[in-house]
């Protein structure tokens, strides 16, 4: 499977708990993005990559959240002190780098489903 | 910095045509339309450059007016498996992709 993969699927977790999660892009992109999805939104951009180096931070996101790429290959997702208000799709997403000639599209992994309870 | 997108929600009978609009009020290298179902990641169904250009593969087209800033999908005679939501996905030069709130299709039979 060359697509962009995420692990793990699902998570149900217990408030307070910590919780990561792995993306695996699609090898030759070398941006990686992170975003949220709640029930009926668009999906919420958390974060983003450009091989190791982490370009943008949402504002939206509070310290408890904190990805990394260290390689610039895989990159994970931590949620320290897990609050309810956290369950959530969580998608990962990689694309071709900039410039890539009319490949610069975004390719979605399946996401991983986080439940707080 | 998130692009609008309208209308919210669209029913339409199958064989029908319709047209969602997505704006942003920063100025654009690119647009992605990406259609999501339900408890799917989204799909990517085209992207459009800078220069105007307009893409299109089947029954599902789309324009890009950077000068507007604007870019529409066009679904024509809509089928059953169009249905879902649809996502413009808007990208400045290097930088990360901001998806708007997105648009509800439902195709009746």
């Amino acid at each position: 499977d060359t697509g962009v993969s995420q692990d793990p699927r699902h998570k149900i977790t217990k408030r307070g708990q910590n919780v990561t999660f792995r993306c695996d892009p699609i090898s030759e992109h070398n941006r990686l993005y992170w975003y949220r999805q709640t029930l009926g939104q668009g999906p919420e951009f958390l974060t983003y990559f450009q091989n190791e180096a982490q370009l943008e931070k949402s504002r939206l996101l509070s310290d408890r959240f904190s990805a990394e790429r260290p390689k610039g290959s895989f990159s994970t997702l931590e949620i320290q002190r897990t609050e309810q208000g956290d369950s959530a799709m969580y998608l990962c997403a990689s694309s071709p780098p900039w410039g890539a000639p009319r490949n610069t599209e975004a390719f979605f992994g399946q996401g991983t489903r986080l439940t707080v309870v | 910095q998130q692009p609008v997108q309208s209308p919210q929600a669209v029913i339409l009978r199958e064989g029908e045509d319709a047209v969602i609009n997505c704006s942003s009020s920063k100025a654009l290298y690119s647009v992605h339309w990406y259609r999501q179902k339900h408890g799917e990641a989204p799909v990517f169904l085209m992207i459009l450059l800078k220069g105007g250009e307009q893409k299109g593969h089947e029954k599902i087209s789309a324009s890009f007016n950077e000068k507007k800033q604007q870019s529409s999908l066009y679904l024509t005679a809509s089928q059953l498996s169009y249905s879902g939501t649809y996502f413009c996905g808007t990208e400045n030069r290097d930088d990360k992709i901001i998806f708007g709130k997105g648009t509800r299709l439902h195709i009746l039979p």
